[in-house]
């Protein structure tokens, strides 16, 4: 069956440093790849997306590329802030059922 | 802006006591989730509805019902409240954008079954 692994938490990171942050996949067919983001206290947020393989999605300095070759969609950004901080879900969804959602990666940026 | 809202924010019952948690969405889409959230689990799918009066089992429905009697509203119903059901229930609702599903989330209803 379909599958989402992300990478354990949790990241500590300094401001301004860079982050990568690892999802695989598992999946029949050509899914849609989201990142979503959960503010403390919060419900979750679609952060981005990429439809089709190649697709790179985008969104306040976040980016994560569609990679069908590797069954990968990690999520970068070039310079963390401490507003930042919060837990990542890379998840995937297909013909309209719910979504998959790998377990969350904790990110604790400090300044 | 797409607003999807739960009716609690935080929720405390006793064991035994039948729980409703409601979610309502403005923006007439078609598909709802139910969702829970646990640490180290993330989330899972307890049931989802395609259209009034459907609904499907998600991968955890024992325990749980739904209701879905107008578009906008879909509702979790625990028959039973026990411990094990304490959890963050998280409603979501789904439109097509012309090239992929999207899912709006509530805030989320922090339930605690003392």
């Amino acid at each position: 069956g379909n599958s989402v692994t992300q990478m354990e938490g949790p990241v500590t990171l300094s401001e301004e440093a860079f982050l990568t942050i690892n999802c695989t996949y598992t999946a029949t067919g050509y899914p849609s790849l989201f990142w979503y983001v959960q503010y403390p206290g919060e419900g979750l947020q679609l952060l981005l997306k990429a439809t089709k393989a190649d697709d790179k999605g985008s969104n306040k300095g976040f980016e994560a590329t569609y990679r069908k070759e590797t069954t990968s969609f990690h999520l970068e950004k070039g310079s963390v802030q401490v507003s930042d901080s919060a837990v990542y879900f890379c998840a995937l969804n297909q013909a309209g059922t719910a979504l998959i959602f790998g377990k969350g990666t904790t990110l604790s940026v400090s300044s | 802006d797409v607003k999807v809202t739960q009716s609690s924010r935080y929720l405390v019952k006793r064991t035994g006591e039948k729980v409703f948690l409601e979610c309502v969405q403005d923006m007439d889409h078609e598909n709802m989730f139910w969702y829970r959230q646990d640490p180290g689990l993330g989330l899972r799918l307890i049931y989802f509805s395609y259209d009034v009066k459907m609904k499907e089992k998600g991968d955890i429905p024992e325990g749980y019902s739904v209701s879905r009697e107008k578009k906008e509203r879909f509702s979790l119903i625990l028959e039973s409240a026990s411990t094990n059901q304490t959890s963050m229930y998280l409603c979501a609702s789904s439109r097509w954008t012309g090239s992929s599903y999207e899912q709006y989330f509530g805030p989320g209803t922090r339930l605690t079954v003392t």
